[in-house]
């Protein structure tokens, strides 16, 4: 049963380009969240997905920033017009979506370096 | 959410058993207390969660006093592999909107020779 998968594992832009990350969750789940960690940080919270819906987008930058969970495929995290200051390692964490203790499971992270 | 302190560093020797203990005093009562380990370059791995008493799995055991204003983790026989960041989290997963997991800055636990 593999795991959180999320590609690609390192991403390199310049500035005013757009990053696109990747999650595919574990199979059985339905939820979705998307994490940002800095350098020395712990992980922020950016956005919480169901399939087709964006249920809790508290975390995220209101600009330039967005994130989708299709039908079919993996969630999507998008950074338009990246800047440095988007330097950091995303992480994607999924869940079963159902159960009163629900335990996310993290994938690698993709590591985002904008030059 | 409930905010959560723990020691940011921690070193101990190969064989010993850890503990980190993690305070949280406005937990709510519908709050569960998380553990995660992460090891650089790597996404956070999830260790054991737990609501009241104590929970044992094959990784670490968990403690939690009546109160429950603070938590324990507890790695028996600790091994140069156990190097890592230790957060606690404490939650309740079981609302839509509140599913976001709040990481302070963790406990560097350094096992030396």
């Amino acid at each position: 049963n593999a795991g959180v998968m999320q590609n690609p594992r390192h991403l390199v832009r310049r500035r005013g380009q757009e990053a696109r990350l990747r999650c595919s969750p574990m199979k059985g789940h339905s939820h979705v969240y998307w994490y940002r960690q800095l350098p020395e940080e712990g992980l922020k919270f950016m956005v919480y997905l169901q399939k087709e819906n964006i249920i809790d987008e508290s975390g995220m930058p209101k600009e330039r920033f967005s994130a989708e969970f299709p039908k079919e495929g993996p969630s999507i995290l998008r950074i338009q017009q990246v800047v440095r200051g988007d330097s950091a390692a995303y992480f994607c964490a999924s869940s079963p979506g159902i159960g009163m203790e629900e335990t996310q499971y993290f994938g690698p992270g993709t590591r985002l370096l904008v030059l | 959410l409930a905010k959560t302190t723990q020691p940011i560093s921690m070193d101990s020797y190969e064989g010993q058993e850890v503990n980190i203990t993690c305070s949280h005093n406005n937990i709510a009562t519908n709050d569960y207390i998380t553990w995660y380990q992460q090891f650089p370059s790597q996404g956070p791995r999830f260790i054991i969660q737990g609501y009241k008493t104590k929970v044992t799995n094959e990784v670490a055991s968990l403690f939690i006093p009546a109160d429950r204003k603070s938590s324990t983790l507890s790695l028996p026989r600790v091994s140069l592999s156990d190097t890592a960041v230790y957060y606690c989290l404490v939650g309740d997963s079981s609302s839509g909107s509140a599913r976001q997991l709040t990481f302070g800055s963790g406990t560097q636990l350094t096992v030396l020779p």
